[in-house]
């Protein structure tokens, strides 16, 4: 079964251009989530969705970052502009919702830097 | 609120023996959930085993297993026969029933196998 999937796995770019992420979540899964993680500050919980509406979008940092899932099968996160402290590995997560007993599966992340 | 608490930074333990990671909780949560998640060195996070609250019998995966003290908040991860390639970081974290298997992670800690 192919499990979520994350383009690109790097991303280079210079300060002030636009970013985009995107993650396909594992079919039949209707629970998305966004993660960032640092040496910093850990894994953090940026966003998530549930049936593509988005439910608690506390952890997204500043107006410079959005997320969308148009559909099921489908979603992007958004920097722009892009500065040198975005610089992390954000990963994508996926799982079936309606209870406290279902893992979330983990996309293999993108690694991006910001110069 | 929840959280978790993952007091180990670092362990070493040899081939072959047996190591716990520790990890205790927080909620008011009647109804939970804990997971513990494998990081290796490649970045990926690997799904390892989950421990429903209701749960009567604690979860055994393979080599993994969870010894469940409800009444300590304790949910350490025991490791058997531990094996070069479990060198990596691992967390612990916990979902609550109606949050749409929202998580709450720790901090990791990382574990180095040695010969």
């Amino acid at each position: 079964d192919a499990g979520v999937i994350q383009s690109p796995r790097h991303e280079v770019t210079e300060m002030g251009q636009e970013v985009t992420l995107r993650c396909k979540p594992i079919s039949g899964h209707n629970s998305l989530f966004w993660y960032r993680q640092t040496m910093m500050r850990g894994l953090e919980l940026l966003i998530y969705f549930n049936n593509n509406v988005p439910i608690d979008d506390s952890g997204m940092p500043e107006d410079r970052f959005s997320a969308k899932m148009p559909n099921a099968s489908f979603s992007t996160l958004k920097i722009q502009p892009s500065e040198p402290r975005d610089s992390a590995v954000y990963f994508c997560a996926s799982t079936l919702s309606g209870g406290a007993n279902q893992p979330q599966h983990f996309g293999d992340g993108t690694r991006l830097s910001i110069l | 609120a929840q959280k978790i608490t993952q007091t180990q930074p670092g362990m070493f333990v040899q081939e072959k023996e047996a190591v716990t990671l520790d990890c205790t909780y927080d909620t008011s949560d009647p109804s939970y959930g804990l997971f513990w998640y494998k990081q290796p060195s490649s970045g990926e996070m690997i799904f390892l085993i989950y421990q429903g609250s209701y749960d009567q019998q604690n979860a055994t995966e393979g080599r993994y297993s969870l010894n469940f003290q409800k009444a300590r908040k304790s949910a350490n991860l025991v490791i058997s026969a531990s094996q070069l390639g479990d060198s990596a970081m691992y967390f612990c974290a916990m979902s609550a029933t109606g949050t749409a298997s929202k998580l709450t992670f720790g901090t990791g800690t990382r574990l180095q196998v040695t010969l």
